[in-house]
């Protein structure tokens, strides 16, 4: 069964933790992403991964951290420098040679 | 720079066609999408147009492209109370790698 999996759906957290979410793709997608959603709001990119050992900062990145060591895995992690983490994250991959994004279920951080 | 508008909120009675508009700025967009995000869940890709088309069907839903006026429209026909949700329109522009989102249409499906 192929897709996106993020986990887990919702998170608690206290302030000044550091808190880190899951994303796993196994459809051998090359590029993964991180996009932030507030109430009301479109979505924003906080990282993205092309490659393996390889990300780049997107618009809101202050505050976040990523790794991509397995091209399957693209682990975002919301440090206690971001100043208003409480927010829906959605993770998304993109296979190669393609446009098209697939998002996964999303995890809703909550900290307070 | 990027920028992607649409509307709030749209209103329709079961079984009428609903149109979504969105305006974007950037000229240099390679492809435009439409998402769906039903409550607390992911965004689901509907469909896409590719920048040198006009419009695109996919059974009850019809993208038009005018490049012109920089204007998106997502009509679904026969709307059902199934389609009631968050629609956001993309953009993605040539040199790029991230889509650009508007807000968001919120539609309401009336029975």
């Amino acid at each position: 069964d192929g897709g996106i999996t993020q986990s887990p759906k919702y998170l608690f957290r206290k302030e000044g933790q550091n808190v880190t979410l899951s994303c796993e793709q196994n459809l051998n997608h090359d590029a993964m992403y991180w996009y932030r959603q507030d109430p009301g709001q479109g979505l924003r990119l906080i990282y993205y991964s092309q490659i393996v050992n390889d990300f780049q900062k997107g618009d809101i990145a202050e505050g976040y951290s990523v790794s991509r060591e397995k091209k399957e895995s693209f682990p975002l992690t919301v440090t206690s420098a971001q100043k208003n983490p409480t927010a829906f994250y959605l993770c998304a991959s993109r296979p190669r040679d393609s446009y098209e994004q697939y998002f996964g279920p999303g995890t809703r951080l909550t900290v307070t | 720079g990027e920028d992607v508008e649409q509307s709030l909120f749209l209103s329709v009675r079961e079984g009428d066609s609903s149109v979504i508009n969105c305006t974007y700025t950037d000229s240099s967009s390679t492809y435009l999408y439409w998402y769906k995000q039903e409550p607390g869940a992911g965004l689901q890709l509907l469909t896409y147009i590719f920048s040198n088309m006009d419009m695109k069907q996919d059974q009850r839903l019809t993208v038009l492209l005018n490049k012109k006026d920089k204007h998106l429209s997502l009509r679904i026909a026969d709307t059902q109370t199934g389609d009631s949700a968050i629609y956001f329109c993309a953009e993605i522009l040539a040199a790029g790698n991230k889509l650009t989102f508007g807000g968001g249409t919120r539609v309401l499906v009336k029975p």
